[in-house]
């Protein structure tokens, strides 16, 4: 089951703060996060395992909420190389699907100057 | 250190051809994960190979198969092409199955 993330789009004017939200209907192990520009590679952002952690990266952060199954991307004062397409990549544990990821439909975040 | 690297970066196939695309993986990193991307889409997992073996599958075909080398260099081979196999193809390396996968550059395949 593909987990489902929430805007679809976003539109920011540079040092503006967006929230991209990740919800599944199954047990999560992980949640990983990509940020991909058009025709490159997803790149890594950060991973985060089954606990309720959160992390902090400058200035983009995520929480994972292993309760209610969901994860928040949270990008503050955004700039212009913030744009592109966020991924949130969902792993399970255990059992033939491990190392699996499922990735939700995408979050197109712009920025404007 | 060197990253993943892939080839080719683009291919144009007929429909019912045969493909074969390569990945090599980050240095140190036993694992690689085959991702299909369609336009607009993220990335669906295709398979995943572990010291040469495979260690997980996703819902494609036995059309789409694969195989790790002793070095954890990686292929992906597609038989009988069909038009809906146009996409980007990513393979990802990892350090360890279920950790942080990084992503290659892709290969783009387009099936006519």
């Amino acid at each position: 089951q593909q987990p489902v993330q929430s805007p679809q789009a976003v539109i920011l004017r540079e040092g503006e703060d967006a929230v991209i939200n990740c919800s599944s209907s199954k047990a999560l192990y992980s949640v990983h996060w990509y940020r991909q520009k058009h025709g490159e590679a997803p790149v890594f952002l950060m991973i985060l395992l089954k606990g309720g952690e959160q992390k902090g990266h400058e200035k983009i952060s995520a929480s994972f909420n292993e309760k209610k199954q969901q994860s928040s991307l949270y990008l503050t004062a955004s700039q212009l190389s913030y744009s592109g397409t966020y991924f949130c990549g969902t792993g399970n544990a255990g059992g033939t699907s491990y190392g699996k990821l499922t990735f939700g439909q995408g979050t197109i975040l712009t920025v404007h100057p | 250190e060197t990253g993943v690297t892939q080839s080719p970066t683009h291919l144009i196939k007929t429909r019912g051809q045969q493909v074969t695309l390569r990945c090599s993986s980050q240095s140190g990193h036993n694992t690689v994960s085959w991702y299909q991307q369609a336009l607009g889409q993220g990335p669906q997992f295709i398979f995943q190979y572990y010291r040469e073996e495979e260690n997980g599958r996703g819902n494609f075909p036995p059309r789409f198969s694969g195989l790790q080398f002793p070095n954890y260099s990686s292929e992906l081979n597609v038989n009988a092409l069909e038009l809906d196999d146009s996409a980007l193809y990513l393979c990802a390396s990892s350090l360890i199955s279920g950790e942080t996968q990084y992503f290659g550059p892709g290969t783009r395949l387009l099936v006519l």
